[in-house]
């Protein structure tokens, strides 16, 4: 267990909706990451945030939006989605100088 | 920029040692990961190097580290299938913020 809760495990939802994906950090780490895995994809970077900033942008859509909290939860918002958008979405925290931990993941379809 | 590349696939038979390989193309790399993925869960950090060492142990764990070809390369001893998964190397470029790329992951099989 890395410490990093996602929730929720699974999402199923349809075309042209939107979602949210919610992801706690390990205790006490200040940067929230955000990837898509997909299996023609690979992992792909997304956007982190760090102390409530953001702080580098990967390849993001602009159909999603993220934001920390200022208790360094975070949320990735989905909107206007797409079959294509189908992956596994995983969130990561580290401390300022520490090594990325994964959580559990959200697997969402697009039907 | 930063690129990580890694074999798609590697199959070995239990009790043999594995080796993955990973290449990176940035030199100014600072710390360079293995994360391993088993079915339907997420990274798991499996160990790490700095990039100012050449080897590190860690039980059935070794990761060698050559910075002039840019090559890393994990090796596991005495496979077991507990350890069939996909094996991710990942890049941790310096600076004021983490920016870490990841390869495409290499999908390990362990065969009984």
């Amino acid at each position: 267990d890395s410490g990093v809760t996602q929730t929720p495990k699974h999402l199923i939802t349809a075309t042209g909706q939107r979602v949210t994906l919610r992801c706690s950090p390990r205790s006490g780490d200040l940067s929230v990451y955000w990837y898509q895995q997909s299996l023609d994809q690979g992992l792909q970077f997304l956007i982190q945030y760090y102390n409530g900033e953001e702080r580098a942008k990967g390849n993001i859509l602009e159909r999603f939006s993220a934001q920390q909290f200022p208790d360094l939860h975070s949320e990735l918002n989905l909107s206007s989605l797409e079959l294509g958008d189908s992956a596994l979405y995983f969130c990561a925290s580290s401390s300022y100088t520490d090594t990325q931990y994964f959580g559990p993941g959200t697997r969402l379809t697009v039907l | 920029g930063e690129d990580v590349e890694q074999s798609l696939f590697l199959s070995v038979r239990e009790g043999d040692s594995s080796v993955i390989n990973c290449t990176y193309t940035d030199s100014s790399s600072t710390y360079l990961y293995w994360y391993k993925q088993e079915p339907g869960a997420g990274l798991q950090l499996l160990t790490y190097i700095f990039s100012n060492m050449d080897m590190k142990q860690d039980q059935r764990l070794t990761v060698l580290l050559n910075k002039k070809d840019k090559h890393l390369s994990l090796r596991i001893a005495d496979t077991q299938t507990g350890d069939s998964a996909i094996y991710f190397c990942a890049e941790r470029a310096p600076g004021g913020y983490q920016k870490v790329t990841f390869g495409t992951g290499t999908k390990l099989q362990v065969i009984p």
